[in-house]
């Protein structure tokens, strides 16, 4: 079975501009978690989707973000104007319903590395 | 909010054991995971306690003490590639993690 995939492992931008980073979770996961990492601090909880419906948006920094799930598969991130304080490494999770899983743990992917000059 | 602390960095000889620990304070508690996050890769699930007491699955055991906000992570016989980061993370009662900011855990031969 794929884990959750992230795309793109890398990016590199100038301030201003607008970068779209991808998940793609476990096939069959409903819940759909977007975190994020900066320099020297702790993994923090962006927002979770429930399906295709945004259940809990509090961790979002500010409206330069914009998260979506269209269809309840994949989902997107928008950084827009991206500013040098957005640097830091993107997370996406996923899991299971809570019947379905004994600890309905979140699989992590590997993160966007987001690097804004 | 949300206050999860761990040691930061911790060092141990191949062959032995170390024991991670975590303190949280935090507004809600559904269940408390412990990741294992290799450089560059994704953070992996190693355990999760939601009850009082000491939880084995092989080389790793995780306890939690709900009264006292607390939990440790042991890992016996440690082996090279147990070099890693260790998350404490702890879930709300919305599902949301809140983690710790990690403990480097370096193995030397």
């Amino acid at each position: 079975e794929a884990g959750v995939t992230q795309f793109p492992s890398h990016s590199v931008i100038e301030k201003g501009q607008t970068v779209t980073l991808r998940c793609d979770p476990i096939s069959g996961h409903d819940n759909l978690y977007w975190y994020r990492r900066v320099m020297g601090k702790e993994i923090k909880f962006l927002l979770h989707f429930v399906k295709e419906s945004k259940q809990d948006e509090s961790g979002m920094p500010n409206n330069r973000f914009l998260a979506e799930r269209t269809g309840g598969t994949y989902s997107t991130l928008k950084v827009q104007p991206a500013e040098l304080e957005d640097s830091g490494v993107y997370f996406c999770a996923s899991s299971q319903e809570t019947s379905g899983s004994l600890y309905n743990e979140q699989f992590f992917g590997p993160g966007t590395r987001l690097t804004v000059l | 909010g949300q206050n999860i602390d761990q040691p930061t960095e911790m060092t141990a000889t191949e062959g032995a054991i170390v024991q991670i620990n975590c303190t949280y304070q935090t507004s809600g508690f559904n269940g408390l995971f412990w990741y294992q996050q290799h450089a560059g890769e994704a953070p992996t699930f190693l355990s999760y306690n939601v009850l009082d007491g000491l939880e084995e699955k092989g080389r790793f055991s995780s306890f939690l003490s709900r009264s006292k906000g607390y939990s440790y992570l042991l890992l016996k016989e440690l082996q090279m590639k147990d070099s890693a980061s260790y998350l404490c993370a702890v879930r709300d009662d919305d599902y949301k993690l809140s983690f710790g900011a990690g403990t480097t855990v370096t193995v030397r031969a």
